[in-house]
């Protein structure tokens, strides 16, 4: 089955700096890769998606990147803002199973 | 709409206790997920459902029953709870599968004692 492994577990930033996450999978035929966010005592919540035709994707300050040969995405946030801090998963999906990877805490310091 | 609800927000069970959590959505969602989420693991996938009256095992069926009568409702059951079974759980549901958006509940935090 599909194995997903995230890096780094935890990220600390200065307000106004870039966060960048990474993710890596095993199956090559996985095609969805979304990016949830979760805040405390909550579920996680999508805030972005690619498919594995994409190589690309933004919207606002949030981008994500996919290379498939290497088989591994990652998340970019710009002008990070004390609202980003959170716990943020990776996931990939072939079908009707998604693997999630093990998170990441973000903090953003004011 | 309220989305996806999950019943209890919270619980303590005893070693060899049963309970049964509940999940509700009200988008008319095909397809149901019962997560685990546990401290450095990320979210672990229980059993599924790709339709009223269907079930499926994920990555981590085993202690675990689930039953889906109604469409938009999602039964986790644990018989005999043991403490390797306290976590968060999450339910989920999503339109069209595994390749498209899931949305979550608020969770259910389970402790066995």
């Amino acid at each position: 089955g599909e194995n997903v492994e995230q890096h780094p577990s935890t990220l600390s930033v200065q307000e106004g700096d870039s966060a960048v996450i990474k993710c890596t999978y095993s199956d090559s035929a996985s095609n969805y890769f979304p990016w949830y966010k979760q805040e405390l005592g909550k579920g996680p919540q999508l805030i972005i998606d690619i498919r594995s035709n994409v190589g690309e994707k933004k919207d606002q300050r949030i981008a994500v990147t996919l290379n498939k040969t290497a088989k591994h995405f990652s998340l970019h946030i710009t002008e990070t803002q004390p609202e980003d801090s959170a716990v943020y998963f990776c996931a990939a999906s072939e079908l009707r199973d998604m693997r999630f990877g093990a998170g990441t805490r973000l903090t953003v310091k004011p | 709409n309220a989305g996806v609800t999950q019943t209890p927000k919270f619980r303590v069970l005893k070693t060899g206790q049963s309970m049964t959590l509940l999940c509700a959505q009200d988008m008319n969602h095909e397809y149901m997920y019962w997560y685990r989420q546990d401290p450095g693991m990320g979210l672990r996938l229980i059993h599924y459902s790709v339709g009223e009256g269907t079930t499926a095992k994920g990555e981590v069926p085993d202690g675990y029953n689930v039953s889906r009568l109604k469409k938009q409702n999602f039964l986790l059951g644990l018989e005999s709870a043991a403490p390797s079974q306290t976590s968060v759980y999450f339910c989920a549901s999503s339109d069209r599968g595994g390749k498209y958006e899931q949305y979550f509940g608020p969770g259910t935090r389970l402790t066995v004692t």
